[in-house]
C-alpha cells in the first residue's frame, strides 16, 4: 500500500519557537491533509491541500502541498502551549484515509 | 449537538471473547470508516462504507466484521481470530463522494474506544 514517511518523530521545542514537520510519499497524492490529535481524542482536521504548489494558511499554521504532489510541510509559527499534541500528515480519499506515523509536538515552558 | 459517539470510552474484555464497539453519528453523512491506532503509529483503515448496505475491506480488516444496517450507526465487532485487539479504536464520517477513486470530502472523528484485551 502507499507509504507516508513524516518527519521528525518528536519534537522538544521552547514556547514562543517556530516548528516545521514534513511528510514524503513514493506516489502521487491528489489530497494532502493534516490532522492534529491530543491525547485520548480524535484526530481533528487542520488544513487539507487539493493542488500541487498550493500554500494555504490556518491561523499560525501553514502547510504546503509540494510541486511534485509527493511532499508536503506544516509549519507552527510562535507555538503556544495547547500545540502539544501529535502532528499526523494524511493522503485523502473515498476509500479512507492512509496516515503518516505522526510528529509528537512536545513544548517546554 | 451534530457529531459522532462512540462507547463506551474504555473496555476491557477477555482473551477469545468477541467484543462490539458502538459508532453512532447524526452528521446524515452516508460514509462511515473504522480505524485502529497503536501508540508510536498513525491511524491504519480497517472498514469503510459509502452507503447503507454496503460496506469495504480495508487494510487491517483480518479479524474484524462490520454492519451497516442504518445510516447513523456503524458497529465494529473485534473477533476471536484478531491476534492483537489492544488498541485505540476511532470512528470517522464523511459526506460521500462522487468520485470514489479519488475524491476527499473531510472526515469527522469520533473520541475513539480504548480496548484492552486481558
Amino acid at each position: 500500500g502507499q507509504q507516508l514517511n513524516q518527519s521528525p518523530q518528536s519534537m522538544f521545542i521552547q514556547e514562543g519557537e517556530d516548528v516545521s514537520m514534513n511528510c514524503t510519499s513514493s506516489s502521487i497524492f491528489n489530497t494532502w491533509l493534516w490532522y492534529k490529535q491530543d491525547p485520548g481524542e480524535g484526530p481533528v482536521l487542520l488544513i487539507a491541500l487539493y493542488k500541487a504548489g498550493e500554500l494555504t494558511s490556518n491561523g499560525r499554521l501553514t502547510a504546503q502541498f509540494g510541486i511534485t504532489r509527493k511532499d508536503s510541510f506544516l509549519n507552527i509559527s510562535a507555538s503556544i502551549p495547547s500545540d502539544v499534541g501529535i502532528y499526523f500528515c494524511a493522503r485523502g480519499g473515498a476509500d479512507g484515509l492512509t496516515f503518516g506515523k505522526g510528529t509528537h509536538l512536545i513544548i517546554q515552558p | 449537538d451534530g457529531g459522532i459517539t462512540q462507547s463506551p470510552k474504555y473496555l476491557f474484555r477477555k482473551e477469545g471473547q468477541n467484543v462490539t464497539l458502538s459508532c453512532e453519528q447524526n452528521l446524515n453523512h452516508d460514509a462511515m470508516y473504522w480505524y485502529r491506532q497503536d501508540p508510536g503509529q498513525g491511524l491504519r483503515l480497517i472498514y469503510y462504507s459509502q452507503i447503507v448496505n454496503d460496506f469495504q475491506k480495508g487494510d487491517i480488516a483480518e479479524g474484524y466484521s462490520v454492519s451497516r444496517e442504518k445510516k447513523e450507526s456503524f458497529p465494529l465487532t473485534v473477533t476471536s481470530a484478531q491476534k492483537n485487539p489492544t488498541a485505540f479504536y476511532l470512528c470517522a464520517s464523511s459526506t460521500r463522494s462522487r468520485n470514489a477513486r479519488s475524491s476527499y470530502n473531510e472526515q469527522f472523528f469520533g473520541p475513539g474506544t480504548r480496548l484492552t484485551v486481558l
